[in-house]
């Protein structure tokens, strides 16, 4: 079973560089891929990303021009950072692992929120 | 992009009955793309199901999904206290590669 838990400042600033780390236990880093989620508050779920070990990330088209996620397997860590941000990237940030050759999520952090703020 | 419309927004329903929440996509979605999780306040979401109607680990079986093309279905057969939560159905496909159904809340009556 995958565990996953993110981490990283719960405030930014805006314009600013957001930055989050999501730490894998429990699994090789290689079986699966990995997406970054998040959820403003009481809204729905939106996919901003994924990273695996075998080939270049995939973001979001909407998201794409600001996402630069990147994986690295000597800390079993995978990681999302989204550049001038504004208050519309306060959000829960989900990690979330996908097993290779399926197209759902399996195991997910608990979430971290970061609030963008000056 | 292929957007997922989830029906109705709000179900307010009571402990034991039947119910059907459905989620129908824009354009034709495989049948092994489409999944279905639960989401607690405050917790993260949790796989249901997953190919449109397998149940993943642990899941009970009151639980069951159905569909295909471009309409989809996720019925609890008769409903506990603990199902009272927001469900959203998603799908793997064309750009943007994941999307997810906007959700619906089922809240106790």
């Amino acid at each position: 079973q995958v565990q996953l838990q993110e981490s990283g400042p719960g405030l930014v600033k805006p314009s600013e560089t957001l930055s989050l780390t999501c730490t894998v236990s429990g699994d090789s880093i290689s079986s699966h891929y990995w997406s970054w989620i998040r959820q403003p508050a009481g809204k729905g779920l939106e996919w901003i990303g994924r990273v695996y070990t075998s080939g270049s990330p995939m973001y979001s088209p909407s998201l794409k021009s600001r996402v630069t996620m990147s994986l690295d397997t000597s800390k079993d860590q995978f990681s999302l950072k989204l550049s001038s941000v504004t208050a519309a990237d306060t959000a829960v940030y989900y990690c979330a692992s996908r097993p290779r050759g399926q197209f759902y999520f399996d195991n997910w952090g608990r979430g971290t929120l970061v609030t963008v703020s000056s | 992009e292929i957007v997922l419309t989830q029906s109705p927004g709000t179900l307010s329903l009571s402990p034991g009955e039947r119910t059907t929440l459905s989620c129908r996509a824009s354009q034709s979605v495989s049948s092994s793309n489409l999944a279905w999780y639960q989401q607690k306040p405050g917790q993260a979401p949790r796989l249901l199901i997953y190919g449109a109607s397998s149940r993943a680990t642990g899941i009970p079986d009151r639980f069951s999904g159905s569909g295909s093309g471009t309409d989809f279905t996720l019925t609890i057969s008769r409903l506990e206290p603990e199902d009272f939560a927001v469900y959203y159905c998603q799908q793997y496909g064309s750009s943007p590669l994941i999307t997810f159904g906007q959700g619906t809340r089922l809240e106790i009556k």
